[in-house]
């Protein structure tokens, strides 16, 4: 079965940096594409970005770029989402999911992964 | 960008009932349409794609039509277990873009 298996919870200060991850199991984890969407608190979904796993490309979403970083450890069969320096507004859950070949769309997601931002 | 419309905010129907949930586009979106189902607590879950096509192990319960700039999803006979919210979202111009979602209540 398909299944991707992301990291627990987070809480972490304003300023700090965050890597969470998103694992893939039941496929060819090198042949689709990674997304990371995020929900923020009673909010609906936003795509942030890809990554694709085969060669670490990336895409991003007009409100992400330059604000967090996408990447890839192949040996892992893992998709990472980073920040370097985290603020309150990024206080959301974060979820991965895989695109479908040749489409824009999620077939699979990950449980999400709850990141609180306080001080 | 292509902004999606979803109507009602929320929807209140008895069980066994039908629920038809609306969903707009800014630009016609072809048949570029995917509805999306995420209960309280869990990640979201692909019902249907290509505006109309159930994925696996969706039940036959939920329909979806439209083409253009408007969509619906229907879902019949109602049952508690489909208490969620619903979004749509259009893949046919990048970025992907989702709708705001509807709250679907089961009385």
């Amino acid at each position: 079965d398909v299944q991707l298996e992301q990291s627990g919870a987070e809480v972490k200060k304003p300023g700090e940096s965050l890597k969470i991850s998103c694992r893939g199991s039941g496929y060819n984890f090198g042949d689709y594409w990674i997304a990371w969407v995020r929900q923020m608190p009673g909010k609906g979904l936003e795509w942030m970005g890809f990554v694709y796993p085969d060669d670490s490309d990336t895409r991003f979403g007009p409100s992400f770029e330059g604000q967090v970083s996408m990447s890839v450890d192949r040996s892992l069969n893992k998709a990472f989402l980073q920040w370097s320096s985290l603020k309150a507004s990024d206080t959301a859950m974060y979820f991965c999911a895989r695109r479908v070949i040749g489409s824009n769309y999620f077939d699979y997601w990950g449980q999400g992964t709850l990141v609180i931002v306080s001080s | 960008e292509i902004v999606m419309t979803q109507s009602p905010a929320t929807l209140s129907v008895s069980p066994g009932d039908r629920a038809t949930l609306s969903c707009r586009a800014s630009q016609s979106v072809g048949t570029a349409v995917v509805w999306y189902q995420q209960r309280p607590g869990q990640a979201p879950r692909l019902l249907i794609s290509a505006a109309s096509t159930r994925a696996t192990g969706i039940s036959v319960r939920f329909i979806g039509s439209g083409s253009g700039t408007e969509f619906t999803l229907s879902i019949n006979n109602l049952q508690s277990e489909d208490s969620a919210i619903y979004y749509c979202q259009q893949y046919n111009h990048a970025p992907q873009t989702f709708g705001q979602g509807t709250k679907l209540e089961i009385k």
